[in-house]
């Protein structure tokens, strides 16, 4: 079966600029989530998706982040403005539901100068 | 929330020996714990879970054990190969509550000729 799709892989902006993020996961998956990896450190969750509901988002910068999954199936995330400390990769992942193992895309590398 | 602490940061062994990474969490109701593998630049990937109702599971060379009373599990790795070398991540969650994953720091091995 095909992974999970993200696009870009890599995006450089300059520091109150506008970026977004797109993530298909892989068919039939409900259950959608954007991850925030700083270098050095694990993956921070974001916000997870159950079809296009929003479960989790407790720790979403809500001022300058924002998702959406229209329809249930793609999503994208935006960050508006860009700060520098939010260079990171961004993950998105899949499952099949919500108890079920977590399949990562390959990431989105942000800098921010 | 959930508090997922992993040491150690860094393990160098040589080819051949074992290695171990450990992981403790705070939170009790947490029911499900992956390990994930992430080379350099990739994504993360799913090595090996283990839910709170075992105590141990193994896969070929690797192992992980769980005490739900200590609220700590490990990664054992035996007859470890070059290929081994990467960042392992230790996470924790609660399915009921929607499978969010609480990473730990993650530990860079090294395995050496």
């Amino acid at each position: 079966e095909a992974g999970v799709a993200q696009s870009p892989r890599y995006k450089i902006i300059e520091k109150r600029q506008s970026v977004a993020f797109w993530c298909n996961p892989i068919s039939g998956h409900a259950t959608l989530y954007w991850y925030q990896q700083i270098l050095g450190q694990g993956p921070k969750l974001l916000i997870q998706f159950q079809n296009n509901g929003v479960v989790d988002d407790s720790q979403l910068p809500k001022d300058r982040f924002s998702a959406e999954r229209l329809k249930g199936v793609d999503s994208t995330l935006k960050i508006q403005p860009a700060k520098l400390e939010d260079s990171a990769v961004y993950l998105c992942a899949s499952s099949p539901g919500q108890g079920g193992e977590q399949y990562f895309g390959p990431g989105t590398r942000l800098t921010v100068t | 929330g959930e508090n997922v602490e992993q040491h150690p940061s860094t393990l160098s062994v040589q080819e051949g020996d074992s290695a171990v990474i450990k992981c403790t969490y705070s939170d009790s109701a947490s029911n499900y714990f992956p390990w994930y593998k992430q080379e350099l630049g990739k994504r993360p990937q799913l090595i090996i879970d283990i839910r709170s109702n075992v105590g141990e599971k193994k896969d070929q060379r690797i192992a992980v054990t769980l005490n739900k009373t200590a609220k700590h599990f490990s990664l054992h790795i035996t007859e470890t190969q070059p290929e081994d070398s990467a960042v392992y991540f230790c996470a924790a969650s609660f399915t009921g509550g929607g499978n969010k994953l609480t990473f730990g720091t993650g530990t860079q091995l090294k395995v050496e000729l």
